[in-house]
């Protein structure tokens, strides 16, 4: 069964750090997510992606994060600087068609020291 | 309560024996999923209900979903102890977005 892939599984970075997570989504969806889940807290939308294009953003994705497709399989998301409160597990999901089931990816825990 | 709340908060069953996890909603909704999650990996999805729908089943998994009183509940059946973990329901937020909106989830165990 296709499943979505993210990598890597654990990332350590320095407070101020750039950090790139990336997400193979499964081969014939279109829509992408992101999702964060705070260690003990609820899993939180980030950000929805179509054709290119951010299709709707939560409070949370402020100008320090962005995400790209930048080829036919891959879906990254970028976060600028971060900051200790960013450490959390990012998910990526992928559905198709549109408002139809999410599949989730294992997840990249992110520890920002 | 907030958009998918789970209750009971924490449940914990012996092997064999069934599992009822209840979630609640606020707004109209298109659909909503179950997902489980064992302690600290991914989220695994185990059902999609729509909003047109009442029952659905899938091997030993059994969801309601009561629009008029904005519930969902998820039956686990002759449960096994690989049935620990957290499971979770996510609605989306009829009008158009895609996000899912999470509870805080049921954390099951299952004593064998």
């Amino acid at each position: 069964e296709p499943e979505v892939t993210q990598t890597p599984s654990h990332q350590v970075t320095q407070m101020g750090q750039e950090v790139i997570l990336r997400c193979v989504p499964i081969s014939n969806h279109l829509y992408f997510y992101w999702y964060r889940q705070i260690l003990g807290q609820k899993v939180e939308f980030l950000v929805s992606f179509y054709n290119n294009e951010i299709s709707e953003k939560s409070e949370i994705f402020d100008d320090q994060f962005s995400v790209e497709r930048p080829d036919g399989s891959n879906f990254t998301l970028k976060i600028r600087s971060t900051k200790l409160e960013d450490s959390a597990m990012y998910f990526c999901a992928s559905s198709e068609p549109r408002l139809d089931t999410q599949y989730f990816g294992p997840g990249t825990r992110l520890t920002v020291l | 309560s907030q958009q998918g709340e789970e209750d009971p908060q924490a449940l914990s069953i012996q092997e064999g024996e069934n599992a009822t996890m209840n979630c609640s909603y606020k707004t109209s909704i298109n659909n909503l999923q179950w997902y489980r999650q064992n302690s600290g990996r991914g989220l695994v999805h185990l059902i999609l209900i729509r909003s047109n729908e009442r029952e659905k089943h899938s091997g030993r998994l059994r969801v309601t979903l009561d629009t008029s009183k904005k519930s969902s509940s998820l039956l686990i059946t002759a449960s096994r102890a690989a049935d620990t973990a957290s499971y979770f329901c996510a609605t989306d937020v009829q009008g158009g977005s895609e996000k899912l909106v999470f509870g805080k989830g049921t954390k099951l165990t299952v004593n064998p």
